[in-house]
């Protein structure tokens, strides 16, 4: 069964960069999530999106912005990046159109390193 | 806010029954879901709990009191692949669109030994 698909998985910065990571959600899943995971930390909600607009904003800073293109895919900008940016950052899908109660399905995720 | 307790670590024997408890305090409740995690990889969905009761699928089962704000994971013929990280994780949302992410407590570090 496809699942979700982030890009890059792995990626490395300098302080004060910026950085895009892409989602690719499971076909016909309607919203998508973006979660921020430091070392030995349980992941954080930053935003999500439900049907391309966005519909809730967790611990995302004003650097960070996200969107959800017409294809359903998303994309985390984060520009002066920070060395306590440094994490792995999930993107999640769901079905939540019709039904009462879905998962979350994660990728793979990305792993950000500021130097 | 939302406040999900669990144990920071458990030890069991490799063919032994473990239970993980999860306690929490939420704002709304519209669900209890169990991840499995291992390190540096992706949160695997394990069971969620809408209603009071019991769910079994295979040898993971979740159980949920919504009265108390009291969930369990029981895993069961414990296996060495079965040493990660499980979370508990809250849902609030009721509303198409609105707040269902999912809002995870600190996890419990498995180990399981030969």
């Amino acid at each position: 069964a496809a699942g979700v698909i982030q890009s890059p998985r792995h990626l490395i910065k300098e302080k004060r960069e910026t950085a895009t990571l892409k989602c690719y959600p499971i076909p016909r899943h309607d919203t998508v999530y973006w979660y921020q995971q430091g070392p030995g930390q349980d992941p954080q909600f930053l935003i999500s999106f439900y049907e391309k607009m966005q519909s809730d904003k967790g611990s995302i800073p004003d650097r960070f912005s996200a969107q959800q293109f017409s294809d359903y895919h998303s994309e985390l900008n984060m520009s002066s990046l920070e060395l306590g940016d440094s994490a792995l950052y999930f993107c999640a899908s769901s079905r939540d159109r019709g039904l009462d109660v879905s998962p979350l399905h994660f990728g793979n995720g990305t792993r950000l390193t500021v130097t | 806010g939302q406040n999900i307790d669990q144990p920071t670590e458990m030890t069991a024997t490799e063919g032994a029954i473990v239970q993980i408890n999860c306690t929490y305090q939420t704002s709304g409740f519209n669900g209890l879901f169990w991840y499995q995690q291992h390190a540096g990889e992706a949160p695997t969905f394990l069971s969620y709990n809408v209603l009071d009761g019991l769910e079994e699928k295979g040898r993971f089962s979740s159980f949920l009191s919504r009265s108390k704000g009291y969930s369990y994971l029981l895993l069961k013929e414990l296996q060495m692949k079965d040493s990660a990280s499980y979370l508990c994780a809250v849902r609030v949302g009721i509303s198409s669109g609105s707040a269902r992410q999912l809002t995870f407590g600190s996890g419990t570090q498995l180990t399981v030994l030969p």
